[in-house]
């Protein structure tokens, strides 16, 4: 049982340069998240896709961009790394469209930018 | 936008010892609520949710948690907690398409 598989689980980065995380799942879900957390902070919506083809900005969109690139993959890309941006990411998948039920998470990417 | 308060972010208790989280949310429309557990190292997973109904939900792991719509809570229970339990938990409110999280709550359970 696979579900939800983010890629790297570690990395770390110069100021300025730029990564992709990429995460992929196979439960057919519709609708998929990227979310970041912090210390104290919780969890804050970066972007999400409510269905292949669109996406849509969360609370803490800037710095970001996200391609769902089919029905499987959504890809988080940060085009120049900032310190601000050092953080364990995680994606989020569920079944509805749109509409959230269940989120079913991935195990994490942490992300370190010096 | 609905919003997520957590109190006690830190709490440390005992082996057998009874465990309450708070949980209270600002949303004036019908909700969907949440809680999640993440076990050190580990990535999020569901707890136990409240969709409709019974307002007193029970989860996995002898959790349980009750919805008070008037006082727009929704605290999380375990009357005795082990050590297996040491663990950050998330409440998470969902009103108009929107999931929001609270901070968390660290709990550490002392063997």
């Amino acid at each position: 049982n696979a579900g939800v598989t983010q890629t790297p689980k570690f990395q770390v980065l110069k100021t300025g340069q730029s990564m992709t995380l990429q995460c992929a799942q196979d439960m057919n879900h519709n609708s998929m998240y990227w979310y970041r957390q912090d210390p104290g902070m919780g969890l804050r919506l970066i972007y999400y896709s409510a269905s292949e083809g669109t996406t849509d900005k969360g609370e803490v969109p800037n710095g970001y961009n996200v391609s769902r690139l089919n029905k499987r993959e959504f890809s988080l890309r940060l085009e120049s790394a900032a310190p601000s941006q050092t953080s364990v990411y995680f994606c989020a998948s569920t079944q509805e469209q749109g509409v959230i039920g269940e989120l079913f998470f991935g195990e994490g990417s942490r992300l370190t930018v010096l | 936008a609905q919003s997520v308060s957590q109190h006690n972010h830190h709490v440390i208790l005992s082996e057998a010892a009874s465990l309450e989280l708070g949980c209270n949310y600002s949303y004036g429309g019908t909700v969907n609520l949440f809680w999640y557990v993440q076990y050190p190292g580990q990535h999020l997973q569901l707890l136990l949710k409240y969709f409709s109904g019974d307002p007193l939900v029970k989860g996995i792991k002898g959790f349980e948690a009750e919805f008070i719509k008037s006082k727009f809570s929704f605290n999380l229970r375990k009357p005795s907690v082990q050590w297996s339990d040491t663990a950050e938990y998330f409440c998470a409110v969902k009103g108009n398409n929107r999931l929001a999280f609270g901070k968390g709550n660290q709990v550490v359970v002392i063997p």
